[in-house]
Order: C-alpha cells, then sequence, then structure tokens
C-alpha cells in the first residue's frame, strides 16, 4: 500500500535556528514527490516537484531534497512568516492518485 | 499557473440537506479533482472530474452522495448530499497541470459544518 509519513507533526522554532522536515514514503513506483505550504484557511500552495533520487530545488529559505525514500524540506535562518503546516504528497506509478502526508505544523517564534 | 476559486469559502447546513460547491478555473485544464480535508487527517482524494465523461469515485466516496459535473473545461461542482454531522470538513478543488506527473494546484477550499 503506498504510504507517505511526515516527521514531526510538529516543529517549534526560534527565528534564524535552521532545521528539517522530513518525508518517508513507500510507494510502488515515484513519478513525482511534492512539497505544498498551507496557511490557515488557505488551500495547499505548491513549493516543488522532485522526480527522481539525488535531485534538490531551491526557493528562498526552503531547499527540498529526494532519496529512494525519503525526502527533507530544510529551511534555513526561517522567519516568523514561514509559519505554516507543510505537506508532502507523491504521486505513484499508473493511474493511481496522489497520497498525501499528514503535514508538519511550523511555528516560527521571533 | 491558472487562478482557481471556490464558492462558499464556508457554509453551516443543517443535517438532511445539500450544498452545491463550485470550483472555477481562469484557464482550460483537463483534470480536476475533489479532495476532503479533516483536521490532523491526510488530504483525501474523493472523486477526479474530467468533462466529457462521469467523475472516477475513490474508495469510500459514492456518486449519489457527493454527485459531480463538469460541464466545461474551467468549472466542476461538487454537491454533498443529505448531510449528516460526520459531513463537516473542509472540501478542496484542485487541477493538475498537464501530464500525471505534474502537480495539483488548489483553491482555498470550502469549510462546511453540519448541525
Amino acid at each position: 500500500e503506498d504510504q507517505v509519513t511526515q516527521s514531526p507533526e510538529a516543529l517549534r522554532l526560534q527565528e534564524g535556528e535552521s532545521s528539517s522536515l522530513n518525508c518517508s514514503y513507500t510507494v510502488s513506483g515515484l513519478r513525482g514527490l511534492f512539497w505544498y505550504r498551507q496557511d490557515p484557511g488557505k488551500g495547499p500552495e505548491f513549493l516543488f516537484t522532485l522526480y527522481s533520487a539525488g535531485e534538490e530545488k531551491e526557493k528562498e529559505r526552503l531547499k527540498a531534497t529526494l532519496t529512494k525514500k525519503e525526502s527533507f524540506l530544510h529551511i534555513t535562518a526561517p522567519k516568523p512568516e514561514d509559519s505554516a503546516t507543510y505537506l508532502c504528497a507523491v504521486q505513484p506509478s499508473g493511474n493511481t492518485p496522489l497520497v498525501f502526508g499528514k503535514g508538519t505544523r511550523l511555528s516560527v517564534i521571533a | 499557473s491558472a487562478v482557481i476559486s471556490q464558492k462558499p469559502s464556508r457554509d453551516i447546513c443543517q443535517r438532511g440537506t445539500s450544498l452545491t460547491i463550485q470550483c472555477q478555473v481562469d484557464s482550460q485544464v483537463t483534470m480536476m479533482f475533489w479532495y476532503r480535508q479533516q483536521p490532523g487527517q491526510s488530504l483525501t482524494l474523493i472523486a477526479t472530474a474530467n468533462q466529457g465523461s462521469e467523475a472516477t469515485y475513490e474508495s469510500g466516496f459514492v456518486i449519489d452522495k457527493f454527485p459531480i459535473s463538469r460541464p466545461n473545461l474551467t468549472f466542476s461542482t461538487l454537491t454533498v448530499s443529505n448531510m449528516s454531522p460526520e459531513d463537516s470538513s473542509i472540501y478542496l478543488c484542485s487541477y493538475q497541470e498537464g501530464a500525471g506527473n505534474q502537480p495539483q494546484h488548489f483553491g482555498d477550499g470550502t469549510r462546511l459544518s453540519i448541525l
């Protein structure tokens, strides 16, 4: 069964304190792994797509990496505006739908 | 990416009634999707809505309860029928860019509470 597990469930950081969020997956053939940011009262906002192990993508203070079993979202010197829930989703092979993790709630304190 | 909007943004309904949620994209897209998001849970796909064909429902979701329309390439509706308190949730629509391994983009959701 295709599965996505995100850890930790919640993370509280001081402003400037770098850290990483984890997304572990088991899937029958990975077509793509997606990271989203979701603010309260809003829909998920697309951040990155990763397609193969070793691939990395960066955007401002965020960097996403991918191995054959997991992906990391690294947050460098976070600011309070980075506070949100970060969702990971995988696209298995074939015609199967996206599988989402439950997300990591990130709070960055000034 | 195209702009996607949903309405209503929230509603409070009586049990036994039905509510139709609308989803509009500002350009033509092939695939649109409807999800449910419950507190502390993953996004769960309800169905895939393709223009010109019947919606494809995921396990646990049936057409009688969640009828979907897709009259053209920019619009879709989801109806939540004969609502009960267990239907209280956030309902999200999304569209996919191009092929199957491209990202989906989401609306801001409809927050539904059933009394």
